[in-house]
């Protein structure tokens, strides 16, 4: 079992949807929870960081977290073109020369 | 402006020839990351250094060999021994919580 599970998607909305990713893990350890937007030939960009359980919100883009559940989420409203990306997920324990672990990402595709 | 340059952009190998891929930082992290990434399978981890002159095998390291001489700087050498060597490599350097990623280089063999 990988330690990190994201659907890969290709998911496909129509402009101004509200998106749903998602990711689960099996390691209770993990604290520290990230979304990563890639876009095509690019590194991934850190979009969202979250510690431990509950929301966090900044813009269109909302990040949850269930630790009880293994189970994270990123929502986004409103979604437009310009999402168009690639979504990876990753965690940690959060100490110290820790290692992080990433999901293999969702390809999200926002039709104008 | 404090990040991670990964150089070249793209770079052309021919069959039998080593090749090295340049990362430098400039956040003053101590741990550096060297993935590759497939379409369809996310990030595999290549090598990784938590320390100036000391680094680790990820889980497909065969093939390739770093050095990690400065804090600065871990640049991957792709050998002659990797088979398959087409791919887009990413160099990321591990704050305590966050990593931050370079730009990439796309490999291509001809």
């Amino acid at each position: 079992q990988k330690e990190v599970e994201q659907d890969p998607g290709p998911l496909s909305v129509p402009e101004g949807a509200i998106v749903s990713l998602n990711c689960t893990y099996s390691n209770s350890a993990f604290q520290y929870f990230m979304w990563y937007r890639q876009y095509s030939r690019k590194g991934p960009e850190l979009l969202m960081y979250t510690y431990s359980s509950g929301n966090k919100e900044d813009g269109r883009f909302t990040a949850q977290v269930d630790k009880s559940s293994k189970y994270i989420s990123l929502f986004i409203r409103d979604s437009q073109p310009s999402d168009s990306a690639t979504y990876l997920c990753a965690m940690s324990e959060g100490y110290n020369f820790n290692k992080f672990y990433f999901g293999s990402g969702t390809k999200l595709n926002v039709k104008p | 402006d404090g990040g991670i340059t990964q150089s070249p952009k793209y770079l052309f190998r021919k069959e039998g020839q080593n090749v090295t891929l340049s990362c430098e930082q400039n956040l003053n992290h101590d741990a550096m990351y060297w993935y590759r990434q497939d379409p369809g399978q996310g990030l595999r981890l290549i090598y990784y250094s938590q320390i100036v002159n000391d680094f680790q095998k990820g889980d497909i390291a065969e093939g390739y060999s770093v050095s990690r001489e400065k804090k600065e700087s871990f640049p991957l050498t792709v050998t002659s021994a990797q088979k398959n060597p087409t791919a887009f490599y990413l160099c990321a350097s591990y704050g305590h919580t966050e990593a931050f990623f370079g730009q990439g280089t796309r490999l291509t063999v001809v």
